[in-house]
């Protein structure tokens, strides 16, 4: 079945640095989708792309769809404390559900 | 700020206990959802509904089961929980999606389960 694999799966960064993670599949989508999961909390959505080669920022965040529409990048800019938590790619399949990656869990050291 | 609310956040039982798992969304969202998650690990589907009397079997096989009777109203039942059912289960909704698009599926804050 479909699977997306993300990278890295840990990152540990100090404030203030920039982050880039990324996201492939072995298929193609039309929509790819960024979702954040606080501590103890449900995933929220961050970004979502539409378009192959879309450029799409929130804030200091900035993600792109890749232009053979089988990935997709994620950055963060001057990264803060209230970045930490998992980030997590996801592509609908089909009208009724939507597949997730891993998560790439982001750590800011003191 | 997404209106789904689920309850209990943390639940703590001994093996063999019938339990339900209560979701609740006041947005009208036809569409809702469970998905499982071992802690910091990836989502999977385990349920969902396209409307009242509406349920699916999702992607990962569960010993749960679900029920809509309300539009609002998703719960998730486990007949005789086992430790192996510990996780965290969350919970979804999302209206149709639009043609050509997709509509963002708004998250609950989960109920941490853990079987003894």
């Amino acid at each position: 079945g479909q699977q997306l694999n993300q990278s890295p799966q840990s990152m540990f960064i100090q404030e203030g640095e920039d982050v880039s993670m990324n996201c492939t599949s072995s298929s193609i989508f039309n929509t790819w989708l960024w979702y954040k999961q606080d501590p103890g909390e449900g995933p929220v959505l961050l970004i979502a792309l539409y378009k192959a080669g879309e450029l799409t920022s929130n804030g200091r965040l900035t993600a792109q769809f890749g232009i053979t529409r089988k990935d997709s990048f994620l950055n963060i800019s001057a990264s803060i404390p209230s970045d930490v938590g998992i980030y997590f790619c996801a592509g609908p399949v089909g009208y009724d559900k939507i597949i997730f990656g891993k998560g790439t869990r982001l750590h800011i050291l003191p | 700020e997404a209106d789904i609310y689920q309850t209990p956040r943390y639940l703590v039982i001994g093996t063999g206990k019938k339990i339900t798992l209560e979701c609740s969304q006041t947005m009208g969202h036809d569409k809702m959802y469970w998905y499982q998650q071992d802690p910091g690990m990836e989502l999977h589907l385990i349920h969902y509904s396209y409307g009242v009397n509406s349920t699916e079997k999702g992607d990962l096989s569960s010993e749960s089961t679900v029920s809509r009777i309300r539009t609002e109203h998703f719960p998730l039942t486990l007949e005789s929980a086992r430790p192996s059912h510990t996780s965290q289960y969350l919970c979804a909704s999302s209206e149709w999606p639009r043609a050509g698009g997709y509509n963002e599926q708004f998250f609950g804050p989960g109920t941490r389960l853990t079987v003894l």
